[in-house]
């Protein structure tokens, strides 16, 4: 079955330091694949989208993510933590890339320390 | 103000009862989508919609209803709630294609 594993449950950093999340998916094909972070008591907002081409993404507040296709990831990273930061991030899978049928992992929590 | 609106925010009610979800968007796109938020499972499709008159199951559908009569709306009705139905429940839209999700703020359901 399909599925998108984010292996860690919770991570703490301090503000300051780089930041790597993990994001594996299982799937046949290379779907479109997505990073949302929910603040606490907020929605989803959309950090970037992978859809083809350059594997390394840009996305909003400096975050960027890297497709490996031989590894079936899609891991967000950010160079410098700021406290903001701190949230839950979810990796996504649109497995028709059609819009109509995401799969969202367990969510990482992230925990800033000053 | 334009957006997705999610209503109420927050509901307790009691084992039995219906319930209904509220989710209004102002975008006019053609997909809407009811998730459930539960601990250890991040997001959950229960239905959702390609357009009005539109809908289809999703992972998790038992104990749900949906309907849309208008773009605009989706509304999520649990006939008889149950207490493994509480959760936070986010409706989401999209004009579909490659195009990313949008999401409201989310209403915490409580079921006794």
């Amino acid at each position: 079955a399909q599925s998108v594993t984010q292996p860690d449950i919770h991570i703490t950093v301090s503000e300051g330091a780089s930041l790597e999340l993990r994001c594996n998916y299982s799937y046949g094909a290379t779907p479109y694949l997505f990073w949302y972070v929910q603040s606490p008591g907020q929605g989803l907002q959309l950090l970037l989208k992978y859809f083809s081409g350059d594997t390394l993404v840009q996305g909003i507040k400096g975050f960027e993510a890297e497709f490996k296709r031989s590894q079936s990831s899609f891991n967000l990273r950010k160079p410098s933590v700021h406290w903001s930061d701190a949230a839950e991030y979810f990796c996504a899978v649109d497995l028709d890339n059609y819009g109509q049928n995401f799969v969202f992992g367990p969510g990482t929590r992230l925990s800033v320390l000053p | 103000d334009a957006g997705i609106t999610q209503s109420p925010r927050y509901k307790i009610t009691e084992t039995g009862r219906q319930v209904t979800l509220m989710c209004h968007q102002t975008w006019s796109h053609s997909y809407m989508f009811w998730y459930r938020q539960d601990l250890g499972h991040g997001l959950r499709l229960i239905y959702y919609s390609a357009a009005a008159d539109i809908t289809d199951k999703g992972e998790v559908p038992d104990g749900y209803v949906v309907s849309r009569s208008k773009t605009e709306n989706f509304p999520l009705t649990l006939e008889s709630a149950t207490r493994s139905q509480t959760s936070v429940y986010f409706c989401a839209s999209s004009s579909g294609g490659a195009n990313e999700q949008f999401f409201g703020p989310g209403t915490r359901l409580t079921v006794l």
